[in-house]
């Protein structure tokens, strides 16, 4: 069945980088963008970015620019959101989720969420 | 970027009765709108698409509507498994901005 995988939780002290990873299985890879969307404890949804698995071109909120690294391997069908200079602010769960095309449609598959925790 | 804001951001109801929750967007978007449920400790879950479209498997229950700068998302009966948190999502134009969310509780 169609599924996105992330890897386990981390806690990182502040000023460091994390990297999450989002393995895909049961569909074609390459035929759908993968997005980043995190949710700060008890706070909404928030859109960082999107990656073409693709070509590998990516956009990223303009408020993660300079920050957030999104890359993929399709060698193992995986993609990784890499974010630096970590806060406290970045305390969060981070999804990965796919769209068919990079506009209009919503995402429809999800992976189960990672949870960074930044502390000292 | 585009802000979306939901109302009610919170709403009770009854098991039966029928839900609107409405969405604007302060610029138009066209139909690029989608909606998702979220229950506690899950990942959201697309229940509309192109404002309108019901994802394949969402129970016929839900429904959207609306283009431009303004949309709807109606349940008609509320079942016990309704009750979470709903967002909008647009998607006309990056960053793909999310409302704030209406969380919707039992009466």
């Amino acid at each position: 069945q169609v599924q996105l995988v992330q890897s386990g939780a981390e806690v990182k002290k502040p000023g460091a980088s994390v990297k999450v990873s989002c393995k895909a299985s049961g569909y074609t890879f390459t035929s759908y963008y993968m997005h980043w969307v995190r949710q700060a404890p008890g706070q909404g949804l928030e859109w960082m970015g999107i990656i073409n698995p693709s070509g590998g071109s990516t956009s990223y909120a303009q408020k993660f620019q300079g920050r957030v690294t999104m890359t993929r391997d399709t060698s193992t069908s995986t993609v990784y959101m890499e974010l630096s200079s970590l806060r406290s602010e970045d305390t969060a769960v981070y999804y990965c989720a796919r769209s068919p095309e990079a506009y209009y449609y919503g995402m429809d598959v999800w992976g189960q969420g990672t949870t960074v925790t930044v502390s000292s | 970027d585009i802000q979306l804001t939901q109302s009610p951001s919170f709403l009770s109801a009854s098991v039966g009765d029928r839900v609107t929750i409405t969405c604007r967007a302060s610029q138009g978007i066209s139909s690029y709108l989608a909606w998702y449920q979220q229950k506690p400790g899950k990942a959201p879950k697309l229940l509309i698409y192109a404002a309108s479209t019901l994802q394949s498997g969402v129970p016929s229950r839900f429904s959207g509507s609306g283009s431009g700068t303004e949309f709807t998302l109606t349940i008609s009966s509320l079942q016990p498994e309704d009750f979470a948190t709903y967002y909008c999502q647009q998607l006309n134009s990056y960053p793909f901005t999310f409302g704030g969310g209406t969380k919707v509780e039992i009466k």
